[in-house]
């Protein structure tokens, strides 16, 4: 079985201040990891995914994160948060062919 | 470019009547999902289908049937609609497994 937790259903950050958003998986094979934005009232679209090769994976908007084999964890980042980052992210990881297994989901609020 | 595209985009069901969610993609990609956002669950699969005349259940299908007579479409039926179907339904198709998926704006569905 495959599961995604996500630490924190809430952060807040201020602008320019560093975005962390936390992903642990569990599964007993290497699996292929997706972060999602999803913005008010829209569907979900796809910020970067790891599937094989170098571990530090960039995304859209300069975003980032880092595939950790040892911790089970694809952890984003970005290191200076804008307004428009504001929005919900989903942590997503799939195992076999044909299945995406989502996180419950982090809301990022920015402070200006 | 269109893209998924889902509808209706709102809808209002009374308990006990029956609907279809409309989804159609314009990409050939032969995987097509349905999902169910409810707060601070994350997404949930329904049911999926990895090409035409071929569909399967999700972690959910109870209260929903599927068909995929076609590449392009894929219909979500509910029938006998309760309240626990109150929810955020989501279409999504990828080319194949494990790439990206891209997803439509959703359907918000309430069951009074």
């Amino acid at each position: 079985a495959q599961s995604v937790t996500q630490l924190g259903s809430h952060v807040s950050v201020s602008e320019g201040a560093l975005v962390l958003l936390r992903c642990n998986y569990s599964s007993s094979v290497p699996p292929y990891l997706f972060w999602y934005v999803q913005y008010p009232n829209q569907g979900l679209q796809l910020l970067l995914k790891y599937t094989t090769g170098a571990t530090l994976v960039k995304g859209i908007n300069g975003f980032e994160a880092e595939f950790k084999k040892s911790e089970t964890s694809f952890h984003l980042t970005k290191p200076s948060a804008h307004m428009s980052d504001a929005a919900e992210y989903f942590c997503a990881v799939s195992l076999s062919d044909y299945k995406l297994s989502f996180g419950a989901g982090t809301t990022v609020t920015v402070r200006a | 470019n269109a893209g998924v595209t889902q509808t209706p985009k709102f809808r209002i069901l009374k308990i006990g009547q029956s609907m279809t969610l409309q989804c159609t993609q314009d990409m050939n990609h032969n995987y097509m999902y349905w999902y169910r956002q409810d707060p601070g669950m994350g997404l949930k699969l329904i049911y999926y289908s990895v090409g035409a005349g071929i569909t399967d259940k999700g972690e959910v299908p109870n209260g929903y049937n599927v068909s995929r007579s076609t590449t392009e479409d894929f219909p979500l039926r509910l029938e006998l609609a309760a309240p626990s179907q109150t929810s955020v339904y989501f279409c999504a198709s990828s080319y194949r497994g494990q790439t990206e998926a891209f997803f439509g704006q959703g359907t918000r569905l309430t069951v009074v």
